[in-house]
């Protein structure tokens, strides 16, 4: 199984570019997540999902958009990048939060906003 | 709101000596709490979890972790700790039974001196 795969793994965008991260699962699992990592605040949330075609925001959604047309994918949209946005982000994904399965996660994506 | 704090930033520690990762988790019912280790470049990796019953749990890689509910700690120990196990190590809460959203704290990064 390839688990939970994320491309690209790099990213260098401008200001005001818009982007899309993917990732896919093949574990057949309901929930994906969204995170982004920064120096000295840990893994904070973007957005999540409980399953296709249900989405619900983290702790910190603003500049981010998602959608979960499919199980397997789960994109996350920058419609217009800012310098702020710079970080590394790791999707993940699990069974079933409620029974507190334990989360896989993606290698990351470290992207760049100049 | 769940919360969990790791008080220490970095750690270093010689090889052969052991370790002890400080986790603490503000939480209003039965917690439960996880370890995730990330290498550089990499997603992040389960370590062990606690969800209830005997509160030393035993994890990957010889590492253990001891829930403690007066103390609201979920500190992970190793005996001897080898150059392998540099590396953030992440401690988290998982969702409510009203939620979907697991809480990490902000990491320690260990560094491991030969």
């Amino acid at each position: 199984n390839a688990g939970v795969t994320q491309t690209p793994k790099f990213q260098v965008l401008k200001t005001g570019q818009s982007m899309t991260l993917q990732c896919a699962q093949d574990m057949n699992h309901e929930y994906m997540s969204w995170y982004r990592q920064d120096p000295g605040m840990g893994l904070r949330l973007i957005h999540y999902s409980v399953g296709a075609g249900i989405t619900d925001q983290g702790e910190v959604p603003n500049g981010y958009n998602v959608s979960r047309s499919t199980t397997e994918d789960f994109p996350l949209r920058l419609l217009s990048a800012a310098p702020s946005q710079t970080s590394v982000y790791f999707c993940a994904s699990s069974w079933n939060p409620s029974t507190n399965e334990k989360l896989f996660f993606g290698s990351g994506t470290q992207l760049s906003v100049l | 709101a769940q919360s969990v704090t790791q008080p220490d930033i970095h750690i270093t520690v010689s090889e052969g000596a052991s370790l002890e990762l400080r986790c603490n988790y503000s939480y209003g019912a039965t917690p439960y709490l996880f370890w995730y280790v990330q290498s550089p470049g990499q997603g992040l990796q389960l370590l062990l979890k606690y969800f209830s019953g005997d509160t030393l749990v035993q994890g990957i890689k010889g590492f253990e972790a001891e829930f403690k509910r007066s103390q609201s700690s979920f500190n992970l120990r190793k005996p001897s700790v080898h150059w392998s196990d540099a590396a953030e190590y992440f401690c988290a809460v998982g969702p409510s039974n009203t939620g979907n959203q697991f809480y990490f704290g902000t990491g320690t990064s260990l560094t491991v001196i030969p």
